[in-house]
């Protein structure tokens, strides 16, 4: 079965540095992947998401991250925190190489909670 | 667009008690999921629709929650009868298509407390 590590349940950045959430993903192939953004009172948003191609992929907000197989990783980075990143990421797999008609339910991790200090 | 509508968006029940979420889903959305979220995790899924019908439940603890999609578009889900392991954040996401090359859309969950 796949499963998500986020090995970092808080991580405390001051506002203009440089961010980077750690993500590792258990998978027998190459899973699709995506991070998500849940803020207080809001649904959960997609930042961005991997399925094949470049490894490092482009976002919204900002964000990128980078898809390394050897690592089996997918790390979130920003290059300069605002105020407003403070929430919670989520990073999800769904198995790979399919498309339509099948179970494709996201497999979350438990997240990161993020605080930015002024 | 419209979002992904849930309701109640808050609901406090006791142990044994039955409950019920309801979700609508983005106008045109064929696949409709359930999740459940317990504090400091991240969200689970539940249960997955695709139009009318069930894709995948293999995650549903069928022996007290129960889900329908009965028309292919808005979505039911029930707990009977709840225990306090069941409090969470139930929520409802949709996609247009289906597989995973489509984006799911959240909505803002509803947050159930069993006391």
């Amino acid at each position: 079965a796949q499963s998500v590590t986020q090995p970092d349940i808080h991580i405390t950045v001051s506002e203009g540095a440089s961010l980077e959430l750690r993500c590792n993903y258990s998978y027998g192939a190459t899973p699709y992947l995506f991070w998500y953004v849940q803020s207080p009172g809001q649904g959960l948003q997609l930042l961005l998401k991997y399925f094949s191609g470049d490894t490092l992929v482009q976002g919204i907000k900002g964000f990128e991250a980078e898809f390394k197989r050897s690592q089996s990783s997918f790390n979130l980075r920003k290059p300069s925190v605002h105020w407003s990143d403070a929430a919670e990421y989520f990073c999800a797999v769904t198995p790979g190489g399919y498309s339509g008609g099948g179970a494709d339910g996201l497999t979350f991790g438990k997240g990161t909670h993020l605080i930015i200090q002024p | 667009e419209a979002g992904v509508a849930q309701s109640p968006r808050y609901k406090i029940i006791e142990k044994r008690q039955s409950v019920a979420f309801w979700c609508n889903p983005i106008s045109g959305h064929a696949t409709l999921y359930w999740y459940q979220q317990i504090l400091g995790q991240g969200p689970k899924l539940l249960i997955q629709f695709q139009n009318n019908g069930v894709v995948d439940d293999s995650q549903l603890p069928k022996d007290r929650f129960s889900a329908e999609r009965l028309k292919g578009v808005d979505s039911t889900l029930k707990i009977q009868p709840a225990k306090l392991e069941d409090s969470a954040v139930y929520l409802c996401a949709s996609s247009l298509g289906g597989g995973p090359l489509e984006t799911q859309y959240f909505g803002p969950g509803t947050r159930l407390l069993v006391l």
